[in-house]
């Protein structure tokens, strides 16, 4: 399979519990993505990084949130002290780094938290 | 901050009715992509546009970009039970070589056989 890779699939946690979920891009992909998506909206960015740059983040980041992409291939995202508002289906995407190319995505994590 | 707003939300038509979505970006977008996700599914690249007034057809599907590059449709013919799904647009702003897409939130297609 040499699509992007998403683990695990579904993660229930308990309140206050720390979560962190695993992405693998597409092999020659130096960009990835993470999305954050709730029942019945479009996915709302996180960070995106170019190799192992993490060159943006979006104000929805708060400081419970980090994400790594350590040697520029997979890349992990962790939610601290977890709330019931994470409660979402987390989508990781990666493209090439030229302009104007489509981004694939993966199959996602479900967060529900209890 | 840019949003990027769809509709409508939902529509329902019988099969083989035309189906039109609409996407408006509060500012002027350098690309406009579509995706499609099916119940359950994640999204998956349909198309991308970047000229003004750019119009680009895959099959029953067409696909357009404003002439001011702040709005973007897409139009199904003659619908058929496939198309089912919710469709978003995503836009990039600024520098076409930015990661972020803003994505609508989309429109959901359901069709009756």
């Amino acid at each position: 399979d040499t699509g992007v890779s998403q683990d695990p699939r579904h993660k229930i946690t308990k309140r206050g519990q720390n979560v962190t979920f695993r992405c693998d891009p597409i092999s020659e992909h130096n960009r990835l993505y993470w999305y954050r998506q709730t029942l019945g909206q479009g996915p709302e960015f996180l960070t995106y990084f170019q190799n192992e740059a993490q060159l943006e983040k979006s104000r929805l980041l708060s400081d419970r949130f980090s994400a790594e992409r350590p040697k520029g291939s997979f890349s992990t995202l962790e939610i601290q002290r977890t709330e019931q508002g994470d409660s979402a289906m987390y989508l990781c995407a990666s493209s090439t780094g030229l302009s104007n190319t489509e981004a694939f995505f993966g199959q996602g994590t479900r967060l529900t938290v209890v | 901050g840019q949003q990027v707003m769809q509709i409508p939300q939902y529509q329902h038509v019988q099969e083989g009715e035309d189906f039109t979505t609409y996407c408006n970006s509060s500012t002027t977008l350098s690309n406009i992509q579509w995706y499609k996700q099916r119940p359950g599914g994640h999204p998956v690249f349909l198309i991308q546009l970047v000229k003004s007034g750019e119009v680009k057809k895959q099959k029953r599907l067409t696909f357009q970009f404003g002439e001011a590059k702040k709005n973007s449709s897409l139009h199904i013919t003659a619908t058929q039970t496939t198309d089912v799904g919710t469709y978003f647009c995503a836009g990039k702003r600024g520098s076409s070589n930015t990661g972020k897409l803003i994505f609508g939130q989309g429109t959901t297609l359901q069709v009756k056989p």
